[in-house]
């Protein structure tokens, strides 16, 4: 793995399932996110975590939850999809929390679709 | 509010100059960054800037005013493959990255 990942690429989802998406960066970077992108509004972040063991909630974390059990992977998991859920989810990590190391680097994200 | 303003769409000829500004209101400030995203890729950082005065990339610029809450981006000799979506973002007090909805920049031949 070089950098960060995500999975799956694209998914069409059913309203009320539960998906799991999945987000794993192997430069050691203590801190992760989580943000959707929706058209003609800018990345929002859902849930961060500065370091493994840690969660903090974003601006929109409402039908969303992660966890950091160690510092590689941060899955980002919706318990019962709905429509408006409907939208691009990008993970990102950065060394720090904080100034310049918060340069974040993007995984390739996840075009989520819920019907 | 935090709230973060740049203009929704810009177009340029190759080999001209373009400037895309920004103007933040943040709780706190702890930088401002500004990514590049293609349409349908992921957004890769291009500048960083916490202190007033402006930042020389080779043909990119970024230029802040924290007195003015103002920052702008200055794309030189512009060529086909800068067209794409730049996106303005504050490092609020909480170091969270507040994100302007993007500016995208149609380059013409």
């Amino acid at each position: 793995i070089a950098g960060i990942t995500q999975a799956p690429t694209s998914q069409i989802l059913a309203a009320g399932r539960r998906m799991t998406l999945r987000c794993t960066q192997d430069m050691r970077h203590n801190a992760m996110y989580w943000y959707r992108q929706d058209l003609g509004l800018g990345l929002r972040l859902i849930h961060y975590s500065n370091t493994a063991g840690t969660t903090g909630k974003g601006e929109v974390p409402d039908g969303y939850s992660v966890s950091r059990a160690n510092t590689d992977d941060f899955p980002l998991t919706l318990a019962s999809a709905v429509p408006s859920q409907t939208s691009v989810y990008f993970c990102a990590s950065s060394l720090l929390a904080g100034g310049t190391y918060n340069e974040q680097f993007f995984g390739p994200g996840t075009r989520l679709t819920v019907l | 509010g935090q709230n973060i303003d740049q203009p929704t769409e810009m177009t340029a000829t190759e080999g001209a100059i373009v400037q895309i500004n920004c103007t933040y209101q943040t709780s706190g400030f702890n930088g401002l960054f500004w990514y590049q995203q293609h349409a349908g890729e992921a957004p890769t950082f291009l500048s960083y800037n916490v202190l007033d005065g402006l930042e020389e990339k080779g043909r990119f610029s970024s230029f802040l005013s924290r007195s003015k809450g103002y920052s702008y981006l200055l794309l030189k000799e512009l060529q086909m493959k800068d067209s794409a979506s730049y996106l303005c973002a504050s490092l609020d007090s909480n170091y969270q990255l507040i994100w302007g909805a993007g500016t995208k920049l149609i380059i013409k031949p």
